[in-house]
């Protein structure tokens, strides 16, 4: 079955604009979550969707937001772009909100966003 | 206020031998935890995992001990190959607390040398 597919894989943007990300859950997943991945900090976790509701917000500023559609696809937002949100933004699905029991969740390849 | 530490941001072991990846949390809610493998330009991708109600699970030539005590979880590979090089995330979940998202590590650095 075809995986988590993020869109863009790569994206240049500037100082001060606005970019949005998109996400596809493999089919039947209802829960949609995204994490943000830089050096030396791991992955932080920015929100989770399930049936279109945001269930878990991160510790991020309010320039970070998220929605999710009827057909499970997720789009992340970040408005007025920093250098310090170059990263790889990374997609993760489950069946369940929180996680599968066994193996968590299911993690696309990522975007990866430099702001210059 | 991190709660998951790996504390070794690398390691480097020689093929064949054993490697021992190491992770503390500080969270007690935690009931479920992860290893995750991750390749440059990949997602991380699921290795195994242990509930807390385990303290050992086996899975070919990866192990997962769990000291819910120390709350310390350790990840022991046998024998170390070569394509076991990448970066190990460890994560936690509270699966009892209402489904809390995964919290990650930042991750240990694995190289095993041919």
């Amino acid at each position: 079955k075809a995986g988590v597919t993020q869109t863009p894989r790569y994206l240049i943007k500037t100082r001060g604009q606005q970019v949005t990300l998109s996400c596809s859950p493999i089919s039947g997943h209802r829960s949609v979550s995204w994490y943000q991945q830089t050096p030396g900090q791991g992955l932080q976790f920015l929100f989770e969707y399930f049936s279109e509701t945001q269930r878990n917000k991160g510790n991020f500023p309010g320039r970070f937001s998220g929605r999710q559609f009827s057909n499970s696809r997720s789009e992340m937002n970040v408005s007025t772009l920093e250098l310090g949100d170059s990263a790889l933004y990374l997609c993760a699905s489950s069946l369940v909100a929180g996680g599968e029991f066994n193996y968590g969740y299911t993690f696309g390849s990522g975007t990866r966003l430099t702001v210059v | 206020d991190q709660q998951v530490k790996q504390n070794s941001p690398s390691l480097s072991v020689q093929e064949g031998r054993i490697s021992i990846l190491n992770c503390d949390y500080t969270n007690s809610m935690f009931d479920y935890f992860l290893w995750y493998k991750k390749y440059p330009a990949e997602g991380p991708t699921f290795l195994i995992s242990i509930s807390s109600i385990k303290d050992k699970n086996e899975d070919g030539r990866f192990t997962v001990f769990l000291n819910k005590s120390a709350k310390h979880l350790s990840l022991h590979i046998v024998p170390s190959q070569p394509g076991d090089s990448a970066v190990y995330f460890c994560a936690a979940s509270g699966i009892n607390s209402g489904n809390t998202p995964l919290v990650f590590g930042k991750g240990t650095r694995l190289s095993v040398i041919a």
